[in-house]
């Protein structure tokens, strides 16, 4: 059974950095194929894709938020770790991770869905 | 960058068919995936690759893709697939995840 559990502040003042953890369990990022994802929800608004991290350690990012943006991952403790910098109100959501599979052909991504997710953790920028 | 469109709301009554549409340029061209999503819940995924079913959902959940117009369909409506319906796909061309902005689902 794949699981994954988000973990952070549920509130951070603006300008600050916001560090979420991502631990899973069920499946391995050292697997091929095997990826993480974060995808954030505003209060009563649309899914928002943040970034994923796949099983070679290669990162993609939302362009609009590509400059605050890191996410890392520790095969050994089933992990991904995600950091927002200059927090602002604006960033208030739900912040959810979710396995990623990929399609992949010739070695670049053709495809990636996301199946299962976390339950989600609700960040709260003010000051 | 790409762009997926849904319309805010679709109604229907129990038993009836349920069709909610996502477009984008080309869309045909590459895989899409549905999540359906209840109330303070987290996302689930009902459809992938187009019109392929994840284990655990029922047949009643479909897709289809071509042109400029993905669907997800779901057959005999029933009061629990009330929800909001999300399309995804992958920009090739940008590395990037989109999303549609989502479909509201009210079962009459």
């Amino acid at each position: 059974q794949v699981t994954l559990r988000e973990s952070g502040p549920a509130l951070v003042k603006p300008t600050q950095t916001l560090t979420l953890t991502c631990t899973f369990s069920g499946f391995s990022l050292s697997t091929s194929g095997m990826c993480v994802s974060w995808v954030r929800q505003p209060p009563g608004k649309a899914l928002e894709w943040l970034a994923l991290i796949d099983w070679d350690d290669d990162k993609y990012y939302s362009t609009s938020l590509k400059t605050r943006l890191t996410i890392s991952k520790d095969t050994s403790k089933n992990q991904v770790v995600l950091t927002m910098t200059n927090m602002d109100p604006v960033d208030t959501a739900t912040y959810y991770c979710a396995r990623t599979r990929v399609a992949m052909v010739r070695g670049v991504i053709v495809g990636n869905w996301f199946d299962p997710w976390g339950q989600g953790t609700l960040v709260t920028v003010s000051s | 960058s790409y762009v997926l469109t849904q319309p805010p709301s679709v109604s229907v009554a129990p038993g009836q068919t349920a069709r909610i549409t996502c477009g984008g340029n080309n869309i045909g061209s590459k895989s899409v995936h549905w999540y359906q999503q209840k109330p303070g819940q987290a996302p689930v995924l009902v459809v992938y690759d187009d019109s392929d079913r994840p284990s655990g959902i029922p047949e009643r959940f479909s897709g289809s893709n071509s042109g400029n117009t993905a669907t997800l369909t779901i057959s005999r409506v029933e009061a629990g697939d009330e929800a909001d319906y999300y399309c995804q796909v992958w920009d090739s061309s940008s590395d990037q995840v989109v999303f549609g902005g989502g479909t509201k689902l009210t079962v009459l």
